[in-house]
């Protein structure tokens, strides 16, 4: 099946640091990948769609210059949190689309734990 | 209005019974998809089953099934023979649109618990 690959799985840092989040695609190209942030106990919010050789697609009130995403080959998309603040502590999950008919489901990473100190 | 509603934050079920987990969905697209996932508390999103819009039968993987009531714009996910690794959250997503790029609508989720 599909392999997404997420990494790291698990983020502690100081205030200020900006944090790097790559998302692969181990067995299939992925043109789109999606980036969502997930609080406690809640649903996944889209953050944005990220889409090879172009700029993210991003959700209403997410900020494009604190979530960097760059999507620059068909197998990785990175999300980078610039200058982190504990509010931005959270867990953080990417997803690919395989290419070809629509019954296709996205593939996950297993999600980034961001805590910020 | 809401895409994708799950009015169940909470279910209980007994081993090896069957239980049925909500979902209405809210599209005028004539073409979608409906997906089910399960999220154990280690965080990974593990697909389950699909439905779509123009599929006659309801999708069946294994113990798990799709009542699927287009009318009705439902999308149930039935566990059979519930176990206890089957405890965990589950979300119910919408895809709408043939092109399966397009971004994914979910459910604001279901926590089941599988009690021995």
């Amino acid at each position: 099946g599909a392999v997404v690959s997420q990494h790291p799985s698990r983020v502690i840092c100081k205030s200020g640091t900006s944090v790097k989040i790559e998302c692969r695609s181990l067995d299939f190209q992925a043109t789109t990948m999606f980036w969502y942030r997930q609080f406690p106990k809640q649903s996944l919010m889209l953050m944005a769609t990220s889409n090879e050789g172009s700029k993210a697609t991003y959700e209403q009130g997410v900020e494009k210059d604190k979530f960097l995403i760059n999507h620059a080959s068909l197998t990785l998309s990175t999300l980078t949190v610039t200058s982190a603040h504990p509010e931005d502590s959270s867990f953080y999950i990417c997803s690919a689309n395989v290419r070809g008919n629509s019954n296709q489901p996205q593939h996950f990473g297993d999600g980034t734990r961001l805590s910020i100190l | 209005a809401q895409k994708i509603t799950q009015t169940q934050p909470g279910m209980f079920v007994q081993e090896k019974e069957a239980v049925t987990l909500d979902c209405t969905y809210d599209t005028s697209d004539p073409s979608y998809g409906l997906f089910w996932y399960k999220q154990p508390s280690s965080g990974e999103m593990i697909f389950l089953i699909y439905q779509g819009s123009y599929d006659q039968q309801n999708a069946t993987e294994g113990r798990y099934s799709l009542n699927f009531q287009k009318a009705r714009k439902s999308a149930n996910l039935v566990i059979s023979a519930s176990q206890l690794g089957d405890s965990a959250m589950y979300f119910c997503a919408m895809r709408e649109g043939p092109d399966n790029f397009n971004k994914f609508y979910f459910g604001s989720g279901t926590k089941l618990n599988v009690k021995p």
